[in-house]
């Protein structure tokens, strides 16, 4: 079976770096992907990593290694509009994308 | 370019109940997905269509929840009868050709 990893809630104040952690157990992965998720809206796309290293989006950067099964997202300089749920989701083989727990951000002034 | 598209919004039933979700993805797009999403946990996927065929459907209750996508656009999720552990979000999503997702507003169904 998958399993991923991520902490549950996580507290950051504004204008800082956070950063997220994903663990995964899958056979055949082929990506990583991170979506955010605010209080009553839909899951949106915010990276995905095939390869390892980093990805860098904006304010948004995500890593990967392939090696160690794991990866993160990173949110520099901290807004209060990022207070959010963060998803990891893994692809795998023909398998169906799979969402982590989530981390629920909060960002305080 | 339009979003994907869902409704109702919300929907209040009792146990035992029939009710029907709506779905039309975003134009062009030949994947869809129906998730469903309880509180605090992330997505899981019911049920992935590829034009008008299944491709998934590994996690979804058969005995009563069923779905269908007829000519490959609009798709429409049943749930008869309805338990109280059904109570969710249903997430509908869409892709193209790439792998990204993307999302509708979701159905926040309560099932007393």
């Amino acid at each position: 079976g998958q399993s991923l990893e991520q902490p549950s809630e996580v507290t950051a104040v504004e204008g800082a770096i956070v950063q997220i952690n994903c663990t995964y157990q899958t056979s055949g992965f082929y990506g990583l992907s991170w979506y955010q998720q605010h209080d009553g809206g839909a899951p949106t796309f915010l990276s995905y990593n095939a390869l390892d290293g980093l990805e860098e989006t904006g304010r948004f950067s995500s890593f990967l290694s392939r090696s160690d099964s794991y990866g993160y997202l990173l949110l520099q300089e901290l807004q209060m509009k990022d207070s959010a749920s963060y998803f990891c989701a893994v692809y795998s083989g023909n398998t169906p994308l799979v969402f982590g727990k989530g981390t629920r951000l909060s960002v305080i002034a | 370019e339009a979003g994907v598209a869902q409704s109702p919004r919300y929907k209040i039933i009792e146990k035992r109940q029939s009710v029907a979700f709506w779905c039309n993805p975003i134009s062009g797009h030949a994947t869809l997905y129906w998730y469903q999403q309880i509180l605090g946990q992330g997505p899981k996927l019911l049920i992935q269509f590829q034009n008008n065929g299944v491709v998934d459907d590994s996690q979804l209750p058969k005995d009563r929840f069923s779905a269908e996508r007829l000519k490959g656009v609009d798709s429409t999720l049943k749930i008869q009868p309805a338990k109280l552990e059904d109570s969710a979000v249903y997430l509908c999503a869409s892709s193209g050709t790439g792998d990204t997702q993307y999302f509708g507003p979701g159905t926040r169904l309560t099932v007393l």
